[in-house]
């Protein structure tokens, strides 16, 4: 059981280069997300999603996209780099219980610099 | 807008010293308010939690104070430990409308001394 798993790890880019982060659950979570994380503003949802098939965005969409074509897989592709992208990104999953709510479970995140 | 506002940004704590962490709220919505610890180079885990039918829930050394009516709850780490040096995050979520979006606040780095 490997819980969320992001990668890679560590990353660097140059600005209008495009990549995709990977994030893999075993879990058999429904629900998925993206955040990012920049000092002195905690982490903002990036996009989320409730299930295969279904995403939605969160406070900071913008030159990010996603898909979500199976349950495990949730993959944040940036689009055209920007220095203002630099930042550690995390993925997230939890059960998606009506009227429920449990912890979430975060990978290790994926720390990109983009020059 | 920052709809969770955090403090203090950071906090030095001798060991066996309480350390106190606030956050306030807007959003009278939000159902469900989770504490996540994280490490450094580690994601964030999830420490304590509360919904606002309750005003305080402890678990171990870790309380949550809840104010309904302020809109402001509070993390307690008594008995303070090196080992408790991290990086706290308050968030709030609408359980209810089952989107499971979760705003986090700001952050507060913890150093516990020796």
């Amino acid at each position: 059981n490997a819980g969320v798993t992001q990668t890679p790890k560590f990353q660097v880019l140059k600005t209008g280069q495009s990549m995709t982060l990977q994030c893999a659950q075993d879990m058999n979570h429904e629900y998925m997300s993206w955040y990012r994380q920049d000092p002195g503003m905690g982490l903002r949802l990036i996009h989320y999603s409730v299930g295969a098939g279904i995403t939605d965005q969160g406070e900071v969409p913008n030159g990010y996209n996603v898909s979500r074509s199976t349950t495990e897989d949730f993959p944040l592709r940036l689009l055209s780099a920007a220095p203002s992208q630099t930042s550690v990104y995390f993925c997230a999953s939890t059960k998606n219980i009506r009227g429920a709510n449990y912890g979430y479970t975060f990978g290790s995140g994926t720390r990109l610099t983009v020059v | 807008q920052q709809q969770v506002k955090q403090s203090p940004q950071s906090l030095i704590v001798q060991k066996g010293g309480i350390s106190i962490i606030n956050c306030a709220y807007e959003n009278t919505a939000f159902d469900y308010f989770p504490w996540y610890q994280q490490f450094p180079g580690k994601g964030p885990a999830l420490l304590i939690a509360i919904r606002p039918d309750v005003s305080e829930k402890k678990e171990g050394r870790f309380t949550i104070s809840f104010n309904k009516s302020a809109k402001q709850f509070s993390l307690h780490i008594m008995d303070s430990q090196p080992g408790d040096s991290a990086t706290y995050f308050c968030a709030a979520t609408y359980g209810s409308s089952n989107t499971g979006k979760l705003i986090f606040g700001q952050g507060t780095t913890l150093q516990v001394k020796p």
